[in-house]
């Protein structure tokens, strides 16, 4: 079974709207780490957000917000306000257990493209 | 910036030929990673390294190696090219402290096997 899964392939979106990026993970770790990074077609990796299956708070950064939500085991990414420069690949990623370094791998979804459109 | 640098950028080489990559860091981070990115697939893990000549496999480790002599430079060899590690190669390091800790990309490096 896939560990993380984005569901989405591709999204549409109006420029100034809010789009939520879909993901869900599977894992029987009582610690774990989720991770959003953004990929523009430039091609570098860039970490968006992170939520530790502890924080009792969504995690947010600027436009970004992570809607976490642990029974149903998904960390749904939101962005606010669309922007043209939110174009780009979503990855949503997950570490299990604590972080210590040699076990500190990340497993990714598969992407979701998203389009913001003007 | 996690002062992350990658080389070569791109490279093309031709299949059964020894290729080697170089992830070189500034900021003294212990744990350094290599992936590669393809389509459909995401970013998977191929070797890891928790220290200088202290490495491990990852999921998809089968026709490379690693090596980490200093702290600042991860080299990944691919010892005899095919087309099916025709890929996106990133390097990683993970900064941080504790459950804070997170995982920043280089550029990447565009492997090209024919």
């Amino acid at each position: 079974a896939q560990k993380i899964t984005q569901t989405q392939p591709g999204m549409f979106v109006q420029e100034k709207e809010a789009v939520t990026l879909d993901c869900t993970y599977d894992t029987s770790d009582q610690s774990y780490g989720l991770f959003w990074y953004k990929q523009p077609s430039s091609g570098e990796m860039i970490f968006l957000i992170y939520q530790g299956s502890y924080d009792e708070q969504n995690a947010t950064e600027g436009r970004y917000s992570l809607n976490f939500q642990k029974a149903r085991k998904s960390a749904n990414l939101v962005i606010s306000a669309s922007q043209l420069g939110d174009s780009a690949m979503y990855f949503c990623a997950m570490r299990e257990g604590l972080p210590s370094g040699s076990n500190y791998k990340l497993t990714f979804g598969k992407g979701t493209l998203l389009t913001v459109n003007p | 910036d996690a002062g992350i640098t990658q080389s070569p950028r791109h490279k093309v080489t031709e299949t059964g030929t020894p290729v080697t990559l170089r992830c070189h860091q500034t900021e003294n981070h212990r744990y350094m990673y290599w992936y590669r990115q393809d389509p459909g697939h995401g970013l998977r893990l191929i070797h890891y390294s928790y220290g200088v000549k202290d490495t491990d496999k990852g999921e998809v480790s089968d026709g490379y190696s690693v090596s980490r002599s200093k702290t600042e430079d991860f080299l990944l060899t691919l010892e005899s090219a095919t087309s099916s590690q025709t890929s996106v190669y990133f390097c990683a390091i993970s900064a941080g402290t504790g459950d804070w800790e997170t995982q920043y990309f280089g550029p990447g490096t565009r492997l090209l096997v024919l």
